[in-house]
């Protein structure tokens, strides 16, 4: 079974802080991907990235970046010089490719509030 | 070019009832999977359709039914509802193994 964790249940920080959203996933495969995904208050998922378990390759994009660590078992965010927009629930999900199609394991989420 | 459209947006239903989620995916993707998301939890994946076909199912009962159509829309159908039905329902759509892209949900209150 696979199981994803999001230990940091709600972080607040003030504007222009970096902040690190953590996780930690567990599955037995070796092939998987990870996904993280960005819930603002409408609802709709907004996908962020999708890594591969074959690529550890740090990843940034504009103010993000991921660190993945497959020793640790992590795929930890960070949003430099955050922004009162980037407040919203962060999820972090897995996904193995058994089965013939996605099916995403999320983790409960990190619930960020940036204030000015 | 249109995102993942779902309804309808909001709908109160009474226990026992039965209600009938819709989901359009992004154009150019043929699968479709659903999910549900209680209050401060994540997502819960309940099944994915592929040609017509519920390809995976997730730890939901019976009453939680599905359908795809030839066009690759799909419906959600959850019969004699629960109050802790009261839920957030996604729909997400793909390409293969591709990316997710998820709709705006239906929240579904049940009383």
């Amino acid at each position: 079974a696979q199981k994803v964790t999001q230990a940091q249940t709600e972080i607040s920080v003030v504007e222009k802080e970096d902040v690190t959203l953590d996780c930690v996933y567990e599955t037995r495969d070796t092939t998987y991907y990870l996904f993280w995904y960005k819930q603002p208050p409408s609802g709709e998922l907004v996908f962020l990235i999708r890594r591969n378990s074959f690529d550890e390759q740090n990843e940034i994009s504009g103010r993000y970046s991921w660190n993945f660590q497959k020793s640790t078992s992590s795929f930890n965010f960070t949003i430099t010089a955050s922004q009162v927009v980037d407040s919203a629930v962060y999820f972090c999900a897995l996904s193995i490719l058994t089965g013939g199609g996605n099916k995403l394991t999320f983790g409960t989420g990190t619930q960020l509030k940036v204030e000015l | 070019d249109a995102g993942v459209t779902q309804s309808p947006t909001h709908l109160i239903k009474t226990r026992g009832q039965q209600v009938t989620l819709r989901c359009s995916p992004k154009s150019g993707h043929d699968t479709v999977s659903w999910y549900q998301q209680a209050l401060g939890q994540g997502p819960q994946f309940i099944f994915q359709y592929y040609e017509e076909e519920e390809r995976q199912r997730g730890n939901f009962p019976d009453r939680f039914s599905g359908h795809q159509f030839p066009n690759y829309s799909s419906e959600l159908n959850v019969n004699a509802l629960l109050l802790g039905d009261s839920a957030l329902y996604l729909c997400a759509s793909g390409q293969g193994t591709g990316e997710l892209f998820f709709g705006e949900g239906s929240r579904l209150t049940v009383l």
